[in-house]
């Protein structure tokens, strides 16, 4: 019964290249978020998907990142010429309906080095 | 803005001891969540909140809310080394039935030590 499936676990860039983080929801799950720690910080929301849907990217910058979710395969956050500052966890979390009282099953999260 | 706050950040307890963490919030919520997360892992959900007075006990965690008070505390009693992990609250600003939107505090670091 496997949970909420990030990877890569952790991943290198250089300032200026793409990072692509992948996260495969919990099986019969449709709704899937996207939140970024930062060093000793709480997490952040930034996007929320359903299948072929952006619901809510109110938490995402409005440069350089974006989210989808494709009726097949994995939700993909994409980050283009990153930067130093993008350096945090990526986590992702799923749920069967939206939210749905707390039940947000969270992944172990992506960590992003930026050199 | 909301803003979540949690102290202490740091906490290191003897095992045995009791202690309460507290976390704070600026806005109206009727949802709050308490989370646990080992180093290197994912967040395990702990407890959730849903209305003012309410208290759940999970072990040696006991959560409470207090919503006027715009309060949420999260006791230990009697800890042990299996505690030590970071804790956070997180409080739901989604609007709808939903929760998805969660506006996390920066975590407490709780270190028990025999």
């Amino acid at each position: 019964n496997a949970g909420v499936m990030q990877n890569p676990r952790h991943l290198v860039r250089r300032r200026g290249q793409e990072a692509r983080l992948r996260c495969s929801p919990m099986k019969g799950h449709s709704h899937v978020y996207w939140y970024r720690q930062l060093p000793e910080e709480g997490l952040k929301f930034m996007v929320y998907l359903q299948k072929e849907n952006i619901i809510d990217e109110s938490g995402m910058p409005k440069e350089r990142f974006s989210a989808e979710f494709p009726k097949e395969g994995p939700s993909i956050l994409r980050i283009q010429q990153v930067v130093r500052g993008d350096s945090a966890a990526y986590f992702c979390a799923s749920s069967r309906d939206q939210g749905n009282t707390g039940e947000l099953f969270f992944g172990e999260g992506s960590r992003l080095t930026v050199l | 803005e909301l803003k979540v706050e949690q102290n202490p950040l740091f906490l290191s307890m003897q095992e045995g001891k009791n202690y309460t963490i507290y976390c704070n919030y600026s806005t109206t919520s009727d949802r709050l969540y308490w989370y646990r997360q080992d180093p290197g892992k994912s967040l395990e959900s702990l407890f959730v909140l849903l209305s003012n007075g309410a208290v759940k006990q999970e072990g040696r965690l006991m959560a409470s809310l207090d919503t006027k008070a715009r309060l949420s505390t999260l006791h230990i009693t009697a800890a042990v080394h299996d505690l030590s992990a970071t804790y956070f609250c997180a409080v739901d600003m989604s609007s709808g039935a939903g929760s998805y939107q969660l506006t996390f505090g920066k975590g407490t670091k709780l270190s028990v030590i025999p």
